[in-house]
């Protein structure tokens, strides 16, 4: 159980233009997802948390205008690239919580997002 | 915020040896996990430890839960190749829900 789905695997976009990436908790209900930023060979940065019904939290120095998160139901959260730059090219991880022990979150497989 | 400093960053070496790597906190952790991640994956968690001076494992790993709350260490005995990868420990604090990670540390076992 607790699997998380996270699609696309991979995304290659031109800069201005807009790329969604879904997670979804497939065999449980996930109130809460996190919304992580990869770089090569450094580790996970939290940049929002997502919550189901309502805006969702962001880190410091995360622009919420250009990182749109939406989670609309307790099994889909999407964060949207807007008018997405090659700085913005990175792997995207999102995880979700399931509720109870063990404490912990499931990860998605990741997205690598790549500008040109 | 809270910081993890995890130790060593990267480490070499031969298959059967034994490995350890830890993280410590400048503050207190709920809960202490420790996860691998393989090359375009994401983490998979390893272990995760609850409580203070806990000590657990999961088939050649073992973990503690550090009695000061603010440390933890993962230890993998008799590696083999397919322990290739990055292990990153994460602390939970239950009251903010969210988890913070280490840096990493790249492990490479040579056959």
């Amino acid at each position: 159980g607790a699997v998380v789905s996270q699609h696309p695997s991979r995304v290659i976009c031109k800069s201005g233009t807009s790329v969604k990436i879904e997670c979804r908790s497939l065999d449980f209900q996930a109130t809460t997802m996190f919304w992580y930023r990869q770089f090569p060979k450094q580790s996970l940065m939290l940049m929002a948390t997502s919550n189901e019904g309502s805006k969702a939290t962001y880190e410091q120095g995360v622009e919420k205008d250009k990182f749109l998160i939406n989670h609309a139901s307790l099994t889909l959260s999407t964060l949207t690239v807007t008018s997405a730059h090659p700085e913005d090219s990175s792997f995207y991880i999102c995880s979700a919580a399931r509720q109870g022990l063990p404490y912990g979150y499931t990860f998605g497989s990741g997205t690598r997002l790549t500008v040109v | 915020g809270q910081q993890l400093n995890q130790s060593p960053q990267s480490m070499f070496i031969q298959e059967g040896e034994d490995v350890s790597m830890n993280c410590t906190s400048s503050s207190i952790f709920n809960t202490w996990l420790w996860y691998k991640q393989e090359p375009g994956e994401g983490p998979v968690l390893l272990i995760a430890l609850y409580k203070a001076g806990e000590l657990t494992s999961n088939g050649r790993l073992t973990a503690q839960f550090g009695i000061t709350r603010k440390d933890s260490f993962l230890n993998i005995s008799a590696s083999i190749p397919s322990d290739v990868g990055i292990y990153f420990c994460a602390g939970q604090d239950n009251n903010n829900n969210d988890m913070r990670f280490g840096a990493g540390t790249r492990l490479t076992v040579k056959p």
